[in-house]
């Protein structure tokens, strides 16, 4: 079965400190890639995908994304952390068009 | 405003009672899902509809039922035969399976004692 890894459950970062989070997802053909980010008891906003074209991809909040497909990844980065984006984040990855696989999360908690 | 709508955002109900979570979305989106979240387990699918009057279970359809009688309404009862049914239920929807991203309601909370 196809499987998404993100390595870190939990990370934290002072504010104003740069982010990345990792994600890894089992191979097959050219996946779909995603992002998404959910705060405490509610449902999952979408940051940013990947489809095609520039593995460089631009999302909400500032957040940005790479993927490496020699290395199967879809890292998270942010140059600077806001408070604000504590909350718990999702890498997800949409095999053969119909087979949505989600990450167990990594919780971000933010330092002022 | 498009979107999702799922209700009660909590509810609680005694074991061996069927219980059924409302979707609704008004993004004219052919297809929906319902997915359980656990501490620490990210996302499971539990059952997806592609088009009305269709659906297929996911990978953990044991102890829930679906109906997809109108394009815009996707419920989800929790049977009294899901052995471990506390959890943060959360509805999803997109304009096809394998069409980009997935939009997702706020979820609701179900608490069985």
């Amino acid at each position: 079965a196809q499987s998404v890894t993100q390595p870190d459950i939990h990370i934290t970062v002072s504010e104003g400190a740069s982010l990345e989070l990792r994600c890894n997802y089992s191979y097959g053909a050219t996946p779909y890639l995603f992002w998404y980010v959910q705060s405490p008891g509610q449902g999952l906003q979408l940051l940013l995908k990947y489809f095609s074209g520039d593995t460089l991809v631009q999302g909400i909040k500032g957040f940005e994304a790479e993927f490496k497909r020699s290395q199967s990844s879809f890292n998270l980065r942010k140059p600077s952390v806001h408070w604000s984006d504590a909350a718990e984040y999702f890498c997800a990855v949409l095999y053969n068009n119909n087979d949505m696989r989600f990450g167990a999360g990594t919780r971000l908690t933010v330092k002022p | 405003d498009g979107g999702i709508t799922q209700s009660p955002k909590y509810l609680f109900r005694k074991e061996g009672q069927n219980v059924t979570l409302s979707c609704e979305q008004n993004l004219n989106h052919d297809a929906m899902y319902w997915y359980r979240q656990d501490p620490g387990q990210g996302l499971r699918l539990i059952y997806y509809s592609q088009i009305v009057n269709d659906f297929q279970k996911g990978d953990i359809a044991e102890g829930y039922s679906v109906s997809r009688e109108k394009k815009e309404s996707f419920p989800l009862t929790v049977t009294s035969a899901q052995k471990n049914p506390t959890a943060f239920y959360l509805c999803a929807s997109s304009p096809g399976t394998g069409q980009g991203e997935q939009y997702f309601g706020p979820g609701t909370r179900l608490t069985v004692t």
